[in-house]
């Protein structure tokens, strides 16, 4: 497995500002990945961080909105533009080593927008 | 398209008793499935995978799954539930081919109950 920190845990934010999250993870990883989880919900993908390139959208994310960073094998970034009390959930960040099925997660930052 | 359906919002057993939490899977090939558990205020842990071999999969906390190819079920099970397992249970599912995201379930609730 992997250590995986967030920060912030928590924040609380007004609308219209815009939020940074990191992830960092204490040994090299393949793959980061940036999940939301809106209240009483399940997980959904934004997006897969690349090393050295643009992230990988799902359907319904776009870069404008959740710029994100991976600036080496350890850490990224995610940032929640413009923010709406519809952005108000839990992000997570999540790992996979090449090679291992596993995905590991880290604590998961709580936003609440007003 | 993959996905992953749990039919049960909310699952309660008695202390002692065997406990089951349900999950069914599509996928266009062959699966990895995984159970992930969510405490209050707290990220996703990981608690088993089912990737080859042995349909029935041990993991954390004493809990297993066994996996059925016929049924496309991957349900969770563990023989005497405690207190301390009421939590947030998440099956999940990727393709064995290609690099897949993760594609979770919306989340059962289990309460054990005194």
């Amino acid at each position: 497995s992997a250590v995986i920190s967030q920060k912030p845990s928590r924040d609380i934010c007004q609308r219209g500002t815009s939020l940074t999250i990191q992830c960092q993870v204490d040994s090299q990883v393949t793959m980061m990945f940036w999940y939301r989880q809106q209240p009483g919900q399940s997980l959904t993908l934004i997006a897969t961080a690349n090393q050295g390139s643009e992230a990988t959208y799902e359907s319904g994310f776009v870069i404008d909105k959740f710029p994100i960073s991976r600036p080496n094998l350890t850490f990224s970034t995610l940032t929640v533009s413009n923010m709406s009390p519809e952005d108000s959930s839990i992000y997570l960040c999540s790992v996979e080593r090449y090679g291992k099925e596993t995905q590991y997660f880290g604590p998961g930052t709580r936003l609440l927008v007003l | 398209a993959q996905s992953v359906a749990q039919p049960e919002d909310q699952v309660n057993v008695a202390e002692g008793n065997p406990l089951t939490v349900k999950c069914t899977y599509s996928v266009s090939g062959n699966p990895y499935l995984f159970w992930y558990v969510q405490y209050p205020n707290r990220g996703l842990q990981f608690l088993l995978k089912y990737i080859t071999g042995d349909n029935l999969v041990k993991g954390s906390y004493g809990f297993e799954a066994e996996f059925n190819k016929s049924q496309t079920s991957f349900h969770l099970k563990k023989p005497s539930a405690l207190v301390s397992d009421s939590a947030l249970y998440f099956c999940a599912v990727r393709d064995r081919i290609g690099n897949t995201p993760l594609v979770f379930g919306k989340g059962t609730r289990l309460s054990v109950i005194a």
